[in-house]
């Protein structure tokens, strides 16, 4: 079963715009992980958001958490070419060796 | 530093073969955890071990086995390959839980069964 389920599923936007993707989650977590993953390549961490957080930051990249709505968003600013990938959020399940990804949203920069 | 390590990146199987999945990492890491992801999903956790000496059922373990052999590495062993395990397995590790930090990912092993 999946925890957590990305909002779009694919997103394209022009060179420049900002994305937004949004994240779902049903159970109660610790904290909340937003992933990238190039074309045929590993996943690489992008930020980590604990539960009594509600917003941060790191470079382009602004994340929220709602946990009253079970809820996260990852906003990509003034998107690149090289953003286009897919972004996976995660979420720690019953233990914190457990980490749950979503379906993902697969996000197109067009140049 | 290499990061961490899959062998092999490919490999074909037919129904019923044995195979062993290679993960190596030179982090020093504690954990160490084995995912697949099919075609248009996330990915679901197989195995996961915690810590030298121990391994603990994720999501999907049926039909695999795993073993740590030491703190560096950790093993995915397909007894009897079924069409359903075709999919890309992904090594990962961690300092400490899952939830506490960043995990480390490999580029993935993509297994076709036949």
């Amino acid at each position: 079963s999946q925890q957590g389920e990305e909002d779009p599923q694919a997103l394209s936007i022009q060179e420049g715009e900002n994305a937004t993707m949004n994240c779902s989650y049903k159970t109660s977590i610790n904290n909340l992980q937003w992933y990238r993953q190039n074309s045929g390549r590993g996943l690489v961490h992008l930020i980590l958001i604990r539960s009594n957080e509600r917003e941060k930051h790191s470079g382009r990249l602004r994340v929220t958490l709602d946990t009253s709505k079970k809820s996260s968003s990852l906003l990509i600013t003034a998107s690149r070419a090289a953003d286009t990938a897919s972004y996976f959020c995660a979420t720690d399940k019953d233990s914190s060796y457990k980490l749950i990804f979503g379906s993902g949203t697969r996000l197109l920069v067009r140049p | 530093n290499a990061g961490v390590t899959q062998t092999p990146k490919f490999q074909v199987l037919k129904t019923g073969q044995s195979m062993t999945l290679q993960c190596a990492q030179d982090m020093n890491h504690n954990s160490m955890y084995w995912y697949r992801q099919d075609p248009g999903m996330g990915l679901r956790l197989i195995y996961y071990s915690a810590s030298e000496g121990t391994t603990d059922k994720g999501e999907v373990p049926n039909g695999y086995n795993v073993s740590r052999l030491n703190k560096r590495e950790f093993s995915l062993r397909l007894e009897s390959a079924a069409p359903s395990q075709t999919s890309v397995y992904f090594c990962a590790s961690s300092w400490g839980g899952a939830n506490t930090g960043e995990l480390f990912f490999g580029e993935g092993s993509r297994l076709t069964v036949l």
